[in-house]
């Protein structure tokens, strides 16, 4: 079966505009995960959904930074007033249910100009 | 919380020898450990992961990696590697309790592999 899908794979952006970053689980998948990873960094933790709610969102860096799930299924995260501190690529996973197995996507390269 | 150290941020390594990837964790609770590969334009893949039970746990392409709890490490080996093996690695934490959805990660070692 398909994997996790991410679109776009590549976005620019000015400063100040808003994004958004789609997710498409694994079928099935109840519980769904965004990361965000810098250069030369390891993925960070954002937001965690278990079915339509966002059990965690402790990971988000501050107010600009927004996801839903609003059937359970794909998610978008939303930026808006983008700065270029924004830029990284936002990685997206999914599990079966809490605590099993994450599975990524390829990613959302954001580059903020 | 929990943090990770991976101390070689590169590897090169020749076809065919062995290889081995540094991880140290931190933690004040229980963990689970894992291993990502992640290959160019792709996203991360489970290599392995350790839960409980039997510290020596077996992954897929031929890796290994043992659990040391004394020494709160979780080193990634290969007897043989591949020019396939060349990519970056990952090693995260998560608790093994209520938070276990978490994963904290360090912040790779890449592993180049030399014909």
């Amino acid at each position: 079966g398909a994997g996790v899908s991410q679109t776009p794979s590549n976005k620019v952006t000015e400063k100040g505009k808003y994004v958004e970053l789609r997710c498409d689980p694994i079928s099935g998948h109840t519980a769904l995960y965004w990361y965000r990873q810098s250069l030369g960094q390891g993925p960070e933790f954002l937001i965690y959904f278990q079915g339509t709610g966002a059990a965690d969102d402790s990971g988000l860096p501050n107010d600009r930074f927004f996801a839903v799930r609003p059937e359970g299924s794909v998610s978008t995260l939303k930026i808006q007033r983008t700065e270029r501190g924004d830029s990284a690529v936002y990685l997206c996973a999914s599990s079966l249910s809490v605590g099993e197995t994450q599975y990524f996507g390829p990613g959302t390269r954001l580059l903020v100009l | 919380a929990q943090s990770v150290t991976q101390l070689d941020s590169q590897v090169p390594v020749f076809e065919e020898a062995p290889v081995e990837l540094r991880c140290n964790y931190s933690s004040s609770v229980s963990v689970y450990l894992f291993w990502y590969v992640q290959y160019p334009n792709q996203g991360l893949q489970l290599l392995l992961k350790y839960l409980s039970g039997s510290t020596l746990v077996k992954g897929i392409n031929g890796f290994e990696a043992e659990f040391n709890k004394s020494q709160t490490s979780f080193h990634l080996r290969k007897p043989s590697v591949h020019i396939s093996d060349t990519a970056e690695y990952f090693c995260a934490v998560s608790d093994s309790g209520a938070g276990s959805y978490q994963l904290t990660f360090g912040k790779g070692t890449k592993l180049s592999v030399i014909p």
